[in-house]
């Protein structure tokens, strides 16, 4: 069965400060996406990642993808507010998605 | 705007009854997603189509049923509704489901059964 593990589940920081989001997984994946949610909001996609190494960067955000591994990562580079959301990893395999559970970044001004 | 139209946006309705819930995709996308959100199972997959058959299907309960028809527009159609389908139920869309293809989603319908 696949299983997808996000951690931290909450983060709180600083603006200006590095962080990064995990994403782990179970078993072999086709593809994985990145999503952010803002509060009360749709889904927004961020990011889909197809193989082994990949890379994928758009302003402050970066993802990666370590598919021997199972683990994904999205950087966050120089925390700005605006990038406070809830950012969801998941994990295609043979057409069926399954989602972690979500990592609330709350950024301080 | 992702272009993906949802209605209606808040439906309160009882339990033990039907509902009936539309999604228009983008122009040009022939897929299809359904999700469901809610806090107590998080985001699922519920069903995929793609240019009118079922492609994917993953935690969708055998009291759901979907289709997507020739306009591309697709319902998702909940019976016998329980408290536990209370909900954000979420459609998206993308032009095909080839590798790396993004979704656009729709702004949710929001499900209350009392």
């Amino acid at each position: 069965e696949l299983k997808v593990e996000q951690n931290p589940l909450f983060l709180s920081m600083q603006e200006g400060k590095n962080y990064t989001i995990y994403c782990n997984y179970s078993t072999t994946s086709d593809r994985l996406y990145w999503y952010r949610q803002d509060p009360g909001k749709s889904l927004e996609s961020l990011f889909v990642l197809l193989s082994n190494g990949a890379v994928k960067q758009e302003g402050r955000l970066m993802a990666s993808l370590d598919t021997k591994a199972r683990l994904s990562t999205l950087h966050i580079t120089a925390a700005v507010h605006d990038l406070s959301a809830t950012y969801f990893c998941a994990v295609d395999r043979d057409d069926k998605i399954i989602f972690g559970k979500g990592t609330r970044l709350h950024i301080l001004p | 705007d992702s272009g993906v139209t949802q209605t209606p946006k808040h439906l309160i309705t009882a339990t033990g009854q039907r509902v009936t819930l539309r999604c228009s995709p983008r122009s040009g996308d022939l897929s299809v997603y359904w999700y469901q959100q809610s806090l107590d199972q998080g985001l699922q997959f519920l069903i995929q189509y793609y240019n009118g058959e079922e492609r994917a299907k993953g935690n969708i309960l055998e009291r759901f049923s979907a289709q997507q028809f020739p306009d591309l527009h697709s319902e998702l159609n909940l019976s016998s509704l329980e408290l536990g389908d209370s909900a954000l139920y979420f459609c998206a869309s993308s032009v095909q489901r080839g590798a790396g293809d993004t979704q656009y989603f729709g702004p949710g319908t929001r499900l209350t059964v009392l």
